[in-house]
């Protein structure tokens, strides 16, 4: 069974760029969370999408946004990049909300955006 | 509020040692998970073990365990043998069923198994 997947591995943008990411979750999952790892921050929640609306988001600014498709892969889209936006932006799906939880999540690799 | 507090940030242990990770956390619900995560080189979270709060029980799986322990709100994982292969980030999180599905992470330990 094919795990989640995310694409691009990695992106160089320049500031005030655009950035799009996109994930594709596990066959069956409904729901997509996204986070972004940023170095020496941790791990910080972004958003997360189920059943094609947006249910949570997390602390950040509304130049970060996204969508879930019908198929259940997410895009994730950065506009006005900014320097401190570098970071490795993970992607990970679970059992949607209906199926009770929170369930495991279950993370991609990940696309590493720099900025300069 | 939720809160993850991973004191330790960074191990560095000789293999076969057995090495204790520490999770505390906080939060007001009474319905809530607990999640470990372990992060390699690569990148890429995968996930270890899930513990919801009505479940006390400690759990043994191979090398890892873990005790989970209400009275002190910590769920410490625990690699006996440790092995360089153990060598990585580890994350403790935790979800509040109130806040549908949101994961708090905290800012992990970093495991370094030396040969």
């Amino acid at each position: 069974e094919a795990g989640v997947t995310q694409s691009p591995t990695h992106l160089i943008k320049t500031r005030g760029q655009q950035a799009t990411l996109r994930c594709s979750p596990i066959s069956g999952h409904t729901s997509v969370y996204w986070y972004q790892q940023a170095l020496g921050l941790g791990l910080q929640f972004l958003l997360w999408y189920d059943e094609g609306e947006e249910r949570n988001r997390g602390n950040f600014p509304p130049r970060f946004s996204g969508r879930q498709f019908p198929n259940y892969s997410s895009e994730l889209n950065v506009n006005a990049l900014e320097l401190e936006d570098s970071a490795l932006y993970l992607c990970a799906s679970s059992l949607g909300r209906l199926a009770g939880g929170p369930n495991e999540q279950f993370f991609g690799p990940g696309t590493r955006l720099t900025v300069l | 509020a939720q809160k993850v507090t991973q004191a330790q940030t960074e191990i560095s242990v000789v293999e076969k040692e057995d090495v204790t990770l520490d999770c505390v956390y906080e939060t007001r619900d009474t319905t809530y998970y607990l999640f470990w995560y372990k992060q390699p080189p690569s990148g890429e979270l995968v996930f270890l073990i899930r513990r919801n709060s009505f479940d006390e029980q400690n759990e043994i799986s191979g090398r890892y365990s873990w005790n989970f322990q209400k009275s002190t709100s910590s769920f410490n994982f625990t690699i006996t043998a440790s092995q360089v292969v153990d060598s990585a980030v580890y994350f403790c999180a935790l979800s509040e069923y109130s806040s549908a599905s949101k994961i708090i992470f905290g800012s992990g330990t970093r495991l370094s198994i030396r040969p």
